[in-house]
């Protein structure tokens, strides 16, 4: 399909495994997002690449927390030692460039058991 | 003050009504407004950009932009029963490319 893609749609863990999320973005599109929502509120950014590079990783949590892009195209979103407050929606979005639309692919549900 | 702000509803209107959903900003600078709606259980769907002031219109929906008074709106006219879900307001802050979105305001239009 011509969307973002992520998988796997659903993940469970038990708490202390690592984990990994991975991200296929809109062919073309430069911009990559992780986003984070919990039951209730809107997605809250974790990080941004354009292309390979890592340009804000404000949003990340903790240093339990890991992305990479390491091609300019797919994107991986690490989470290392899970625990249950890891529990959420983990969101990606892919923009054509700069300050574009962002597209939302349609999620990883992770559970922290 | 939160970044992003919306009514935090729920909203009901009735089937054929207008639906009016609010949002204001903190960050001066912000430059990008969009929104989003999100049915339940599913990812968020872009269906509303807008960068200037003013009104912009596609369809149904309009958006209304206010900088001066950091105010962004979405009206959902003759609205229908599959408009109901929860529409986020997400603007760029700080110049930068990240979305900070509200919490989200919950629709239900009643047939």
């Amino acid at each position: 399909g011509a969307g973002v893609s992520q998988s796997p749609r659903y993940k469970v863990a038990k708490r202390g495994q690592d984990v990994a999320l991975r991200c296929d973005p809109i062919s073309g599109h430069v911009s990559l997002f992780w986003y984070q929502q919990a039951l209730g509120q809107g997605p809250e950014f974790l990080t941004y690449f354009q292309n390979e590079a890592q340009l804000d990783k404000s949003g990340l949590p903790s240093d339990r927390f890991f992305a990479e892009r390491p091609e300019g195209s797919v994107s991986t979103l690490k989470i290392q030692r899970t625990q249950q407050e890891d529990s959420a929606v983990y969101l990606c979005a892919s923009s054509f460039r700069h300050n574009q639309p962002q597209h939302f692919g349609d999620g990883t549900r992770l559970s922290i058991l | 003050q939160k970044e992003v702000e919306q009514n935090s509803g729920p909203l009901s209107v009735p089937e054929g009504a207008i639906a009016s959903l609010n949002c204001t900003y903190s960050d001066r600078v912000s430059q990008s407004f969009f929104w989003y709606r999100q049915y339940s259980g599913k990812s968020p769907e872009l269906i509303m950009s807008i960068y200037s002031n003013g009104d912009k219109e596609d369809g149904r929906f309009t958006a209304q932009l206010n900088k001066a008074s950091q105010y962004v709106s979405l009206l959902i006219r003759d609205s229908q029963p599959s408009d109901s879900a929860t529409y986020l307001c997400a603007v760029n802050v700080g110049g930068s490319e990240k979305l900070v979105f509200g919490k989200g305001t919950k629709l239900t239009v009643n047939p």
